[in-house]
């Protein structure tokens, strides 16, 4: 079992629905990051959550540290949100990050 | 503007040809990481360092060679290149003092093709 999972591994949306991405952990950490990576394309850092929630634009992003599990909530999807989504958490071990396996994004227009 | 800066963003290499991929941040991060990214596959870890003069293997470090000398700069070198060595890298940088840690941020990537 990989200690980051994340669901669903692929996506398909029409554009304006409301999506969501689920990413859940199994070892201890001291935050968690959102990364996007569209196709070709560099990794942009989204969110970086310790406890609660953030919101940035259309961008949300939850985490239940008890539960050890985090959200990324996209309201009113556009065709420019396709891209790949990465949860990560850092070991606080090693310091190194392990990432989820990425969630393929399309939203069709 | 401040963040990770990566050169080159494209290189063709033969085999068996060296090459330094540079990385530099301005941010005072004492993190920073060298991944592998192979066609629609995930991040793989090359080598990492906890700060100037520290560095360590990561998963895939075989053909690679790195150095930290300063806090800044993180290079690094391929050796004898490989066709298997065909792929995106990508470095990385953050701040952390093990129970607190900051947003990561990556460099744009350079796409490396072996001949």
């Amino acid at each position: 079992k990989n200690e980051v999972e994340q669901s669903p591994q692929n996506l398909t949306a029409q554009e304006g629905e409301f999506i969501t991405i689920n990413c859940s952990y199994s070892v201890g950490i001291s935050a968690l990051h959102w990364l996007q990576q569209h196709p070709g394309g560099g990794i942009v850092s989204l969110f970086m959550l310790s406890s609660g929630k953030k919101k940035h634009g259309r961008l949300i992003a939850t985490i239940n540290i008890q539960e050890k599990h985090s959200s990324l909530h996209i309201t009113a999807s556009h065709p420019r949100d396709s891209a790949v989504y990465i949860c990560a958490v850092k070991d606080p071990g090693t310091y190194k990050y392990i990432f989820g396996t990425g969630t393929r994004l399309k939203v069709l227009a | 503007n401040a963040g990770v800066t990566q050169t080159p963003k494209f290189r063709i290499l033969k085999i068996g040809q060296s090459m330094t991929l540079q990385c530099t941040q301005d941010m005072n991060h004492n993190y920073m990481y060298w991944y592998r990214q192979d066609p629609g596959m995930g991040l793989k870890l090359i080598y990492y360092s906890v700060g100037a003069g520290i560095t360590d293997k990561g998963e895939v470090p075989n053909g690679y060679n790195v150095s930290r000398s300063t806090t800044e700069d993180f290079p690094l070198r391929l050796e004898l290149a490989a066709p298997s060595q065909t792929s995106v890298y990508f470095c990385a940088s953050s701040y952390g003092t093990g129970a607190r840690d900051t947003e990561a941020f990556f460099g744009q990537g350079t796409r490396l093709t072996v001949v």
